[in-house]
């Protein structure tokens, strides 16, 4: 099955970017979330890639894709002390089925 | 639009025990899809069901099932618990109007604590 994998820990500095990495094992995802976990809540998803793209941008969120290398990647610009929470890649053909890294705790230090 | 509900949000039962959580989609949505999160497992996919039936079933054992109704609304339950299955139950509704790719949507979660 598929094995994606993530960092755990993530710090930076507030105003400084951030960027999370994953990697995933099964070439057939076409599509690729990133879904953000504040503490105490549940997942908001916060962008997704077709497998057919290599970068996509929203707003401070930059997402890049390499197909080749299984690889995706998040930047944040501008990090702000908001941000902070635990952040997952789950790569998936598509939404039935999402299979989830272990998640990256970004935190932010002033 | 209303976001997905999950009830109760926090639960205590003893080992033996069975329990029930429920799940109200957002409106429209006719997907839903139960996972199940722990420290040590991370996320992991429970099962999916749509217009009443399990479409999709993850490597869970059978003490855990669900059911999903008319309405769209969908409940898991969980039998014979074991200290194991203290975790944070996270439900998502998708539209799923016969395409696999539209985004999934989360609750906030029942974080079920088994003594």
């Amino acid at each position: 099955g598929e094995d994606v994998e993530q960092s755990l820990f993530l710090s930076v500095r507030e105003g400084d970017s951030s960027v999370i990495n994953c990697t995933y094992t099964d070439s057939s995802s076409t599509y690729l979330y990133w879904y953000k976990q504040e503490p105490g809540a549940g997942l908001q998803l916060l962008t997704y890639i077709f497998s057919n793209m290599d970068m996509k941008q929203d707003q401070r969120l930059t997402v890049l894709l390499n197909k080749k290398d299984k690889h995706l990647s998040l930047r944040i610009a501008d990090t702000q002390t908001g941000d902070s929470a635990i952040y997952f890649c789950a790569p998936g053909q598509g939404a039935q089925k999402l299979v989830f890294g272990q998640g990256t705790r970004l935190t932010i230090n002033p | 639009k209303a976001g997905v509900t999950q009830t109760p949000r926090y639960l205590i039962k003893t080992r033996g025990q069975q329990v029930t959580l429920s799940c109200s989609p957002i409106s429209g949505h006719r997907s839903v899809s139960w996972y199940q999160q722990t420290p040590g497992q991370g996320l992991q996919f429970l099962f999916e069901y749509f217009s009443e039936t399990q479409r999709n079933k993850g490597n869970f054992p059978g003490r855990f099932s669900g059911r999903q109704f008319s309405n769209s609304r969908s409940e898991m339950n969980v039998s014979t618990l074991e200290l194991g299955d203290s975790a944070l139950y996270l439900c998502a509704s998708r539209r799923s109007e016969g395409r696999s790719t539209d985004t999934q949507y989360f609750g906030p979660g029942t974080r079920l604590t088994v003594l």
